[in-house]
């Protein structure tokens, strides 16, 4: 499944299947990015970062690409399990600011 | 547990009260930050400090609000008149300054959901 960053908020995907969530950042001087998880009554938890120079970083099942050149940002998760649903933000560093995320939601 | 806390987890106060919220970060952590996060939206930066000198305000903080880390420890948020619009969830995070820009991995707390009657 994939989404469309604040476009489409929501994004339903099986067990199993690979997820892709999409964000696109405001400011082009931006060098830092933090992709968040946020269970429900819950802070954000970190999840992975990229610098601007690098445009694919791979975590465990989490991988980040960043495209400088038109300001998107992407998080697959591979074999997408329950505990990964919740919501997802990404955040520049130009002015600490989160969008309004993608939720997550995960069918067994 | 050594993360971000903060105190209380809920408050409900009436409308024209003043509330306070507290924050311990990470000990080792220079830089605390305030948010603030509304149903169904991304968190709001409010404010940041490094070690006690609070270093950016958000045009958000109004003067009902005001935020201090006294020592470069903990730091407190203090909202006076409360009204109805504060009604939020406050949060807290801490990192380690002397990364990118203002932006280094942050860890949050639970927050402080804040129910203004």
């Amino acid at each position: 499944g994939e989404s469309v960053g604040l476009h489409l908020p929501t994004l339903s995907v099986q067990e199993g299947d690979n997820s892709i969530i999409n964000c696109a950042y405001s400011n082009s001087a931006s060098d830092y990015f933090i992709w968040y998880k946020q269970e429900s009554g819950k802070g954000p938890q970190f999840i992975i970062d990229i610098r601007s120079n690098m445009d694919k970083r791979q975590g465990q099942r989490v991988t980040v690409l960043l495209n400088k050149t038109v300001k998107h940002l992407s998080l697959q998760i591979a074999a997408t399990q329950p505990g990964d649903s919740a919501v997802y933000f990404c955040a520049e560093n130009s002015d600490m600011r989160f969008g309004a995320g993608t939720r997550l939601t995960v069918k067994p | 547990d050594t993360g971000v806390s903060q105190n209380p987890r809920h408050k409900i106060t009436k409308r024209g009260q003043n509330v306070t919220f507290r924050c311990d970060p990470i000990s080792e952590h220079n830089r605390l930050y305030w948010y603030r996060q509304t149903l169904g939206q991304g968190p709001e930066f409010l404010t940041y400090f490094q070690n006690e000198a609070q270093l950016e305000k958000s045009r958000l903080l109004s003067d009902r609000f005001s935020a201090e880390r006294p020592k470069g420890s903990f730091s407190t948020l203090e909202i006076q008149r409360t009204e109805q619009g504060d009604s939020a969830m406050y949060l807290c995070a801490s990192s380690l300054g002397g990364g990118v820009g203002k932006y280094n991995e942050q860890f949050f707390g639970p927050g402080t959901r804040l129910t203004v009657l």
